[in-house]
């Protein structure tokens, strides 16, 4: 069983404040690792597919970061609004893991007060 | 545009019965996840498929069963319902090898009685 951890569990963060957190993964027999976004009563949505030791990625005020030699991966937001508020999941992919089998953290719950 | 569905997105059932939950999805993709929501998990997978005909277990696949008769849809059927199945059901799709993203359901809320 592949163990991918996120922490923390959950964070409040004030609007306008940045804040990050932290996705761990094997460092071993990487292949992908994937992030998405999670609103409470909607469906996750992928926010980044990440597969090169190094990688940054960004989409408006989210970026993210990739180290696969020590087996972690950031999530930033920076100047966080209200509407930042969603659990936030991160995916790793194994090399052996044929099609796109991912093997999801346990996530990261972000409230961003007002 | 293309989509992948769920349905019902609500189901009260009773313990012992048998219930499928449907998912459809119009991407044409190979891949096909039926993941279930539970505190503390996140997204545990239950099954997945990677072509018609292709079925696998996933981490939590007891109880469950899931058959692939073409691209579009995957149901998942529960043989017996459990209390222990109560839980929000996501299923969600994917093209081809490697890291691509996956596409997710609205989800089906199951409640067992």
């Amino acid at each position: 069983i592949l163990n991918v951890e996120q922490s923390p569990q959950s964070l409040h963060v004030q609007e306008g404040d940045s804040t990050n957190f932290t996705c761990s993964f094997p460092s071993s027999n990487f292949y992908a690792l994937h992030w998405y976004r999670w609103e409470t009563a909607k469906s996750p949505e992928a926010l980044f597919v990440m597969t090169l030791n190094g990688d940054e990625k960004k989409k408006g005020r989210i970026s993210a970061t990739l180290n696969t030699k020590e087996g972690y991966s950031y999530l930033y937001i920076k100047g966080s609004q209200p509407e930042d508020s969603a659990t936030y999941l991160c995916a790793f992919l194994h090399i052996k893991a044929a099609g796109n089998k991912l093997t999801f953290g346990g996530g990261t719950r972000v409230l961003v007060k007002p | 545009d293309a989509e992948i569905t769920q349905s019902p997105r609500h189901k009260i059932t009773e313990t012992g019965r048998q219930v499928t939950l449907a998912c459809h999805q119009t991407w044409n993709h190979n891949n096909m996840f039926w993941y279930r929501q539970d505190l503390g998990h996140g997204l545990r997978l239950i099954h997945y498929s990677y072509g018609v005909h292709d079925t696998n277990k996933g981490e939590v696949s007891d109880g469950y069963s899931v058959s692939r008769s073409n691209t579009e849809d995957l149901p998942l059927t529960l043989e017996s319902a459990a209390s222990s199945q109560t839980s929000v059901y996501f299923c969600a799709s994917s093209s081809g090898q490697g890291g691509y993203e996956q596409y997710f359901g609205p989800g089906t809320r199951l409640t067992v009685t």
